[in-house]
This record gives structure tokens, sequence and C-alpha cells, in this order.
């Protein structure tokens, strides 16, 4: 079956812009979560959705935001970037929230803010 | 709160070695436990998981046992080969609860020299 869908992969904003990134999860895969990973500060939890609701959220300013459809593809979005936001975002899908199953990564997107 | 911690890398090794990656957790309760790999370019995968106390997951030449008593995962193979370059992330996940989410290390950065 197909894996974890990220798109694009990579992407080149100005400072201040907003930019969108989408995930597509495995085929019957409810829940999403996304990561921020950088060199200096390893891999960070962003949020989790499933079935359309956030149920987990890390410590990232409100211009993080996210949303996922009735389909189970999920959005993010941030806005008024700044330089400190180029990472590479990374998706990944479960088949329960919790995650207490093994969660399954997209090969990311990576974001460079000049 | 629950945190994981393994060893700083980089780490250098010639081919046919014997690797370890040390990881230790904290959490609360029974946790399962993953190693996860990042080859360059690409997303994480996962390597192995133990769901409870004295559980080995094993994959690809790849060994880690589930040690309670230590609150460890250690990863261990018998011999690494040049394609096995690549950086690991060992990572935790609680069972059912609202604030689940995966937790991972920073990462252990893996060289192997032919």
């Amino acid at each position: 079956k197909a894996g974890v869908t990220q798109t694009p992969r990579y992407l080149i904003k100005t400072r201040g812009q907003q930019v969108t990134l989408s995930c597509s999860p495995i085929s019957g895969h409810r829940s999403v979560s996304w990561y921020q990973q950088t060199p200096g500060q390893g891999l960070q939890f962003l949020f989790e959705y499933f079935s359309e609701t956030q149920r987990n959220k890390g410590n990232f300013p409100g211009r993080f935001s996210g949303r996922q459809f009735s389909n189970s593809r999920s959005e993010m979005n941030v806005s008024t970037l700044e330089l400190g936001d180029s990472a590479l975002y990374l998706c990944a899908s479960s088949l329960y929230t919790g995650l207490a199953t093994e969660a399954f990564f997209g090969q990311g997107t990576r974001l460079t803010v000049v | 709160g629950d945190s994981v911690t393994q060893m700083e890398g980089p780490v250098t090794l010639s081919e046919e070695a014997f690797l370890t990656i040390n990881c230790t957790y904290t959490a609360t309760g029974y946790p399962s436990l993953f190693w996860y790999v990042q080859y360059p370019g690409e997303g994480l995968q996962l390597l192995l998981k133990a769901t409870k106390a004295d559980d080995k997951g094993s994959n690809k030449g790849f060994e880690a046992t589930y040690r309670k008593e230590t609150t460890s995962f250690h990863l261990e193979k018998g011999s690494v080969q040049v394609s096995d370059s690549a950086v690991y992330f060992c990572a935790l996940s609680r069972r059912g609860n609202r604030d689940d989410k995966i937790i991972f290390g920073k990462g252990t950065r893996l060289h192997i020299l032919p």
C-alpha cells in the first residue's frame, strides 16, 4: 500500500510569508502527527490530529497551525515565517490515536526561509 | 515528564565491527519502545520495537531488548555494513492516554567506514 506522502518536498520562502504543507497518510490511518527537525533541536513534536480534531499540541507559537480533513489528509500552516523556521517538517500517520502503535513517516518537506 | 536519552554521536566504526547505541528512558507506566532509522534525505523508518519488558525487537540484524530494571533499550548489531550509515533515533510511546505522543531521543549519527 502507498506510504505517507508529503508535498512539496522542497520549499523556499521569504521571511514574513506564510506556507502550507500537505500530508496524505496511509490509507485507513486516522491519526496524523507533525514534527519539526533541525540540527540544533532534533525532532520536536508540533501537533497530532485524529478524526479532524487536534488531540495533542507541542510547544510551538501560534504561528504554527494545522488541520485535518475528513479523508484524514492534513495540512500544516506557518504564518509570518522567520529564519528559524527553516527545517525539515515530517508528517507521520498511525492507525490509532495515542501513537501506541508505530508511526509511519513521510519523506518530509524541507523548508528554507531566506 | 517522559524522556529518552541516547548516546551522543557521531559514532564511527569500520565495516564488520560490533555496534552498540545506548538508549535509556524515563516514563511512568509501561511504554512501548522503538528504534527508528533515518537515511540521508529520507524520513524516519521504524527499525524495530518492543512493547513489554524483556521483549526483544529485531530487524535487519539489529536487536534491542526492553530492560525495565535498567530502563534501557540499547541497539546492537553484530557486524555493521557501510549501508547502515544513518541517524538512529530511540523513542517511546505510552498507551491509550490522551496526552500520548511519541517522544524521541536526539538521534545518533552512525558512520561506517569501508
